[in-house]
This record gives C-alpha cells, sequence and structure tokens, in this order.
C-alpha cells in the first residue's frame, strides 16, 4: 500500500541550532498536512500543503512541499525546547483514509 | 467544550480477553479512525469510518473490530487474536481541512 517514509528517526540537537526532517512518497500526493505530537500527548494539526513548491511559514517554522509532489519538508530555525516532540507528516488517500509518515523525534538539549 | 473523548485513559488486559475503547465526539463529524502507536513509532491506521453504519479496514485491522452505529460513537474492539496489542490506541475525526485527534487510550496486557 501506500507508504510516507521520514528520516531522521530521531534528531538531537543543541538549543539554538536548526532542525529538518524529510518526508517521502513513492506516489504523487494531492496534498501534505505536518503533524506535532508533544511527549506524551496526541498529534495536532500544523500545516497543510497543496502546491507544488509551495513554501509556508510559521515564525520559526518553514514548509516546504516538493516540485514533484512525492516530498516534503519541516525546517526549524533556532530550535528552543519547546519544540521537542514528535513531527509526522502525513498523506490522505482518497478523501478520508489519512496516512501518517513514521515520524521524527526531536530532542533539544538546553 | 467540543472534542474528542477518548475512555478510559489507562487499560489493562489480561491475556486472551477482550476489551473495548471508547470514543465519542461532538464536533458533528462524518468521518472517525483508530490509529495504534507503538513507543517511539509512527501511527498506523486501523480502521475508519466514513459514514454511521459503514468502516472499512486500515493496514492493520487484524484482531480488531469496530462499529458506528452513531454518528457520535465510534468504539473500537481489541479482541484475544491480537496477538501484540500492549499500546496507545488514538481516536480521530475529521474536520474541513484535518483531523483531530482524541488524548489516546494506553492499553497494557498483563
Amino acid at each position: 500500500g501506500q507508504q510516507v517514509m521520514q528520516i531522521p528517526q530521531y534528531q538531537h540537537v543543541q538549543e539554538g541550532e536548526d532542525f529538518t526532517t524529510y518526508c517521502n512518497s513513492s506516489t504523487t500526493l494531492s496534498n501534505i498536512q505536518w503533524y506535532k505530537q508533544r511527549p506524551g500527548g496526541h498529534p495536532v494539526f500544523l500545516i497543510q500543503l497543496v502546491k507544488s513548491g509551495e513554501v509556508k511559514k510559521q515564525k520559526r517554522l518553514t514548509f516546504q512541499f516538493g516540485e514533484a509532489k512525492k516530498n516534503s519538508s519541516l525546517h526549524i530555525t533556532a530550535t528552543q525546547t519547546t519544540d521537542v516532540g514528535t513531527y509526522f507528516c502525513a498523506m490522505v488517500s482518497g478523501t478520508y483514509k489519512y496516512i501518517f509518515g513514521t515520524g521524527t523525534r526531536l530532542k533539544v538539549l538546553a | 467544550d467540543g472534542g474528542i473523548t477518548q475512555s478510559p485513559k489507562y487499560l489493562f488486559r489480561k491475556e486472551g480477553q477482550n476489551v473495548t475503547l471508547s470514543c465519542e465526539q461532538n464536533l458533528n463529524h462524518d468521518a472517525m479512525y483508530w490509529y495504534r502507536q507503538d513507543p517511539g513509532q509512527g501511527l498506523r491506521l486501523i480502521y475508519y469510518s466514513q459514514i454511521v453504519n459503514d468502516f472499512q479496514k486500515g493496514d492493520i485491522a487484524e484482531g480488531y473490530s469496530v462499529s458506528r452505529e452513531k454518528k457520535e460513537s465510534f468504539p473500537l474492539t481489541v479482541t484475544s487474536a491480537q496477538k501484540n496489542p500492549t499500546a496507545f490506541y488514538l481516536c480521530a475525526s475529521k474536520g474541513p481541512r484535518t483531523i483531530y485527534f482524541g488524548e489516546g487510550s494506553w492499553l497494557t496486557v498483563v
């Protein structure tokens, strides 16, 4: 079935360093969504990308959708301890089937 | 408050027993989902339901069953056929743009 792979699986950074997670699909995506799950919590929606080559920013977070709509990235500038958590990308197959990536767990060292 | 309520938050099951996890939403959403998350792992889709009295298997449906008799409710039964049920279970429902998750239920087999 359709799969979405994320790399890296884990990332430890020093506070103030940048962080990037990548999401790759074997098929062309209609759109892609990003979620954040804090430790012990549940995933929370961050953003949706729809257009080829689209770039969106939320404060220190930059989201990008690849030109071929098969990959996406999330970049955090100058990480803070509040950025700790697991970041997931998600694709929608059809209208209702949401398939999540494997996630990247970010740890920020103060 | 509007949202998704999962219960119980923590559940212990003896081997060979069936258990049912409750999921209720008051968001008036048609589609609902069950995901399983193992420690340090991604989200895997168990079942989803687009509408009342209809549901589809996800990627790991074996050993699980669901029902959707009411729009608000989507209970998940973990049967004795599920060989390794210890995990974090997340229920979700689909809004216009994204899906919303409940707080999750931790199931441990003892």
